[in-house]
Order: C-alpha cells, then sequence, then structure tokens
C-alpha cells in the first residue's frame, strides 16, 4: 500500500527566505507527483504537476523535484512572502487514485 | 465561473441521524470524488465516479453511500451519522489534462457528529 509522508509537519520563516518542503513515499510506481496549496478553511488548489518521465517543474518562485527511484520529492520556494503561508501537501497518482500526504504547514513572518 | 459547489459548508448532526451532502460541478468533468480530511491523515477517499453512471468504493467507503445522478452532480449520503465521521468533506472533480488527471477541489463542508 502506497504511503506518503511530510516532513516537517510545520514549519516558521522570516519573510525572504528560501525554503525546502519534503514529500516522502513508499512505493515508486506512480504515475505523477502533484503538489497542492490549502488555504485555512478552503479547498486545495494546484500548484505544480511532474509526470513520472520528469525530474522538474517550475512555476514561478516554486520548483519541484522527483527523484521516483529514491520515492522523494521536494518542493523549493524561493524568496518567501506572508501570503506563502498555507499548508502544502503532495499527493502521489497512479490513473484515478490519489494518495495525499498530510501536508507541511507553512508560516511566513513579515 | 462556480467551478466545484458544495453545500452545505457546515453541519452538526446527532449520532445516528442521516444527511447527505451536495456536490455540484460547472467545469464538464467527467470524474468526481468524495475525499474526507482529518487532522495528520491527509486526505483519504471516499468514493469516486469516473463517469456518469459508475461509482466506486475509496479507501474509507464504510457508513456512506453516494449517487451519481448526472454529469454535474455527485452526493455522498451519511445513513446513520457517527461521531467517527466527524471531518472536513471535500469534493474534487478531475480531468486528464498533459496525461496527468488533474484535480479540481471545492471549498470544503465541515461536519460535526455529536
Amino acid at each position: 500500500k502506497q504511503e506518503v509522508t511530510q516532513i516537517p509537519a510545520a514549519l516558521s520563516v522570516p519573510e525572504g527566505e528560501n525554503l525546502v518542503l519534503n514529500c516522502s513515499f513508499t512505493d515508486s510506481a506512480i504515475y505523477n507527483l502533484q503538489w497542492f496549496r490549502q488555504d485555512p478553511g478552503k479547498g486545495l488548489t494546484s500548484l505544480l504537476l511532474i509526470q513520472s518521465s520528469q525530474r522538474e517543474q517550475t512555476s514561478g518562485r516554486l520548483n519541484a523535484s522527483l527523484d521516483k527511484s529514491s520515492g522523494r520529492s521536494t518542493l523549493y520556494i524561493a524568496a518567501s512572502q506572508p501570503g506563502d503561508s498555507a499548508t502544502y501537501l503532495c499527493a502521489v497518482t497512479r490513473g484515478q487514485n490519489f494518495v495525499f500526504g498530510p501536508g507541511t504547514r507553512l508560516s511566513v513572518l513579515p | 465561473n462556480a467551478g466545484v459547489t458544495q453545500t452545505p459548508k457546515f453541519q452538526v448532526l446527532k449520532t445516528g441521524q442521516s444527511m447527505t451532502l451536495q456536490c455540484a460541478q460547472d467545469m464538464n468533468h467527467n470524474s468526481m470524488y468524495w475525499y474526507r480530511q482529518d487532522p495528520g491523515m491527509g486526505l483519504r477517499l471516499i468514493y469516486y465516479s469516473a463517469s456518469e453512471g459508475t461509482t466506486d468504493k475509496g479507501e474509507v467507503p464504510n457508513g456512506y453511500n453516494v449517487s451519481r445522478l448526472n454529469k454535474r452532480e455527485f452526493s455522498l449520503r451519511l445513513e446513520s451519522a457517527a461521531p467517527s465521521q466527524t471531518s472536513v468533506y471535500f469534493c474534487a472533480t478531475g480531468t486528464f489534462r498533459s496525461g496527468a488527471n488533474v484535480l479540481t477541489f471545492g471549498a470544503g463542508s465541515r461536519l460535526t457528529v455529536l
């Protein structure tokens, strides 16, 4: 059974710092990995999608990498801003099936 | 453009009561999903519907039933609510883009069972 973990569970940083969020999964037979953002009281918003044949994807200040052989993905956020404060979840996908990690709660302090 | 709309946003039930969570989408997506989110556990799939007229069990289906009324609507029913069903419920739609299934989520429904 696929299991997804995320470290750290919570992170607090001052504005302007670069930071890395980690996602680990136990079964490397995945199709894709997605990173989502969740604001308090809201649903999830897709940030980045990495297909299994890719090693990384970039969108603005966000860069996500994927290493299937080691079962790891990282989300790098450059020059963090208070507006980046949210919970970030990763999900590994295989067809219709998504397995989500528990999320990392990020606070960026002004 | 509403996207994925869930009702109600909040609900308090007593043990043994029944209720239905409604989900409607205007995105013309074929797939629809119901997840529950509990602290520290991520989202877990309850049921999903790959297309109109089909439904399948997910990871945690016990205590729930679903109905895919048409392409737009996918409802989740609790026949006899239990405190263990206290959670935040999310409906999502799925569509394939660049070879990957991409989900769009509703805002969630917070359910408390006393």
